[in-house]
């Protein structure tokens, strides 16, 4: 399975987009990218995903490099509700879905 | 719906002592995860279940059994509990079929002293 890289944590200003990097150079064909948040202690929350193309919905963008061996995830408009760990994490199968250390970003006002 | 629902949130046991920690979901998934959560680290899966009557370890199965005798309910077992497993666990439900995406529960924080 493929391993993620993420930076350790990120600062954002409130109301700047946040962008978070994630490498997964190991990727293979089938593995989508899967993005994940955790608020506090809450459980995980899904955000996000996708395969070649870039994907949008009303939480956030995934920008997938050409050759799917990096990704970035783009909250456009960062709140101090966005500040948690965000997980970055390939996806071959739904039934062994892990999380890594993740990006803990903090949103400032 | 409620969701996935998860007792008891809070937990503290004994060197050896047994537990179950409880997990239902009202959304009809057939698929539902154990996680755990050690602190300052990520997700690690447990044990997982495609459906009522099967069930497959994770990444870290040891000292735990689960069981899904429904398809709302998927409580895990713990055996001997030891200081190792004090963690906090999550469980999780999905769509087969479905975008990957998991909904989880608020999570049991479990002590084991």
């Amino acid at each position: 399975d493929a391993k993620t890289t993420q930076p350790p944590s990120m600062d954002c200003a409130e109301g700047r987009a946040a962008n978070l990097p994630c490498n997964h150079s190991t990727i293979s064909g089938n593995e989508y990218v899967y993005w994940y948040r955790q608020i506090h202690s809450q459980g995980p929350q899904y955000i996000i995903h996708g395969l070649k193309n870039n994907e949008t919905n009303e939480m956030a963008s995934l920008i997938i490099t050409e050759d799917r061996k990096s990704s970035t995830l783009i909250l456009p408009h960062a709140t101090l509700r966005d500040t948690a760990v965000y997980y970055c994490t390939p996806l071959k199968k739904v039934d062994m879905l892990t999380f890594g250390g993740g990006t803990r970003l903090m949103v400032k006002p | 719906n409620a969701g996935v629902t998860q007792t008891p949130k809070f937990r503290i046991l004994k060197i050896g002592q047994s537990m179950t920690l409880q997990c239902a979901q009202d959304m009809n998934h057939n698929y539902m995860y154990w996680y755990r959560q050690d602190p300052g680290m990520g997700l690690k899966l447990i044990y997982y279940s495609v459906g009522a009557g099967i069930t497959d370890k994770g990444e870290v199965p040891n000292g735990y059994n689960v069981s899904r005798s429904t398809t709302e309910d998927f409580p895990l077992r713990l055996e001997l509990a030891a200081p190792s497993q004090t963690s906090v666990y999550f469980c999780a439900s999905s769509y087969p079929s479905g975008n990957g995406e998991l909904f989880f529960g608020e999570g049991s924080r479990l002590t084991v002293l």
